[in-house]
């Protein structure tokens, strides 16, 4: 069975720093880019980083470029994201999930950051 | 980017009714299109990919279609369980993006 279990959030202040992680089982994970996707509380769903199956590629929304760094450990089949710089607006649930087209997701991760 | 335009935002229906939800592309995303499912509280599930193409254990009674930069979602003979909001999201290009989301409720 495809499991994703997020780990890691909270509360942070801004300007602070947070990591999350993301244990994968019951598949070959080196075999699956991987991607971290938000929704802020009552909010839609936005695509935040995706990362390649060896992670030699990596992509990011505009509004998390340079600040945040999407990471994978393919021997510990653990998917990262690590978050600097924190802002109010990135305050919501962090799913991880599955590529090819989203199919398995985490059951989310919430952060929030406020002082 | 690509704007993903998605419509209505939120729809009453009875049980046994057939709905549609579009999603309109800012520009042609050659049917890379997925439909998601998202109950409160719960992750979002994988219902339809590649625009018309159904997830494995998803029932039939949900379908897909579009081509270009329009594409719909078809549920037929809703069920109680099929109560939920649904995105759709374009991967053709990155940033990859969703729509607003549609809120389906059952009368």
């Amino acid at each position: 069975e495809v499991q994703l279990v997020e780990s890691g959030g909270g509360l942070v202040q801004p300007g602070r720093s947070m990591k999350l992680s993301c244990a994968a089982s019951g598949f070959t994970f080196n075999n699956y880019d991987m991607a971290w996707v938000c929704q802020a509380p009552k909010k839609g769903l936005e695509w935040v980083a995706t990362i390649s199956y060896d992670g030699s590629s990596t992509y990011y929304r505009d509004s998390v470029k340079g600040r945040f760094t999407i990471s994978r450990d393919n021997a510990k089949s653990t998917l990262y994201l690590q978050m600097d710089s924190l802002r109010s607006e990135d305050t919501a649930t962090y799913y991880c999930a599955r590529l090819d087209y989203f199919d398995y997701w985490g059951q989310g991760v919430m952060v929030t950051v406020s002082s | 980017d690509i704007q993903m335009t998605q419509s209505p935002a939120s729809l009453s229906a009875s049980l046994g009714e057939t709905v549609s939800i579009e999603c309109l592309a800012s520009e042609d995303i050659y049917n890379n299109l997925a439909w998601y499912q998202q109950k409160p509280g719960k992750s979002p599930q994988l219902l339809i990919y590649y625009a018309s193409s159904l997830q494995d254990g998803v029932p039939s009674r949900f379908s897909g279609s579009g081509s270009g930069t329009q594409y719909s979602l078809k549920i037929n003979s809703l069920e109680s369980e099929d109560a939920a909001t649904y995105f759709c999201l374009q991967d053709s290009e990155y940033p990859w993006t969703f729509g607003g989301g549609t809120k389906l409720e059952l009368k």
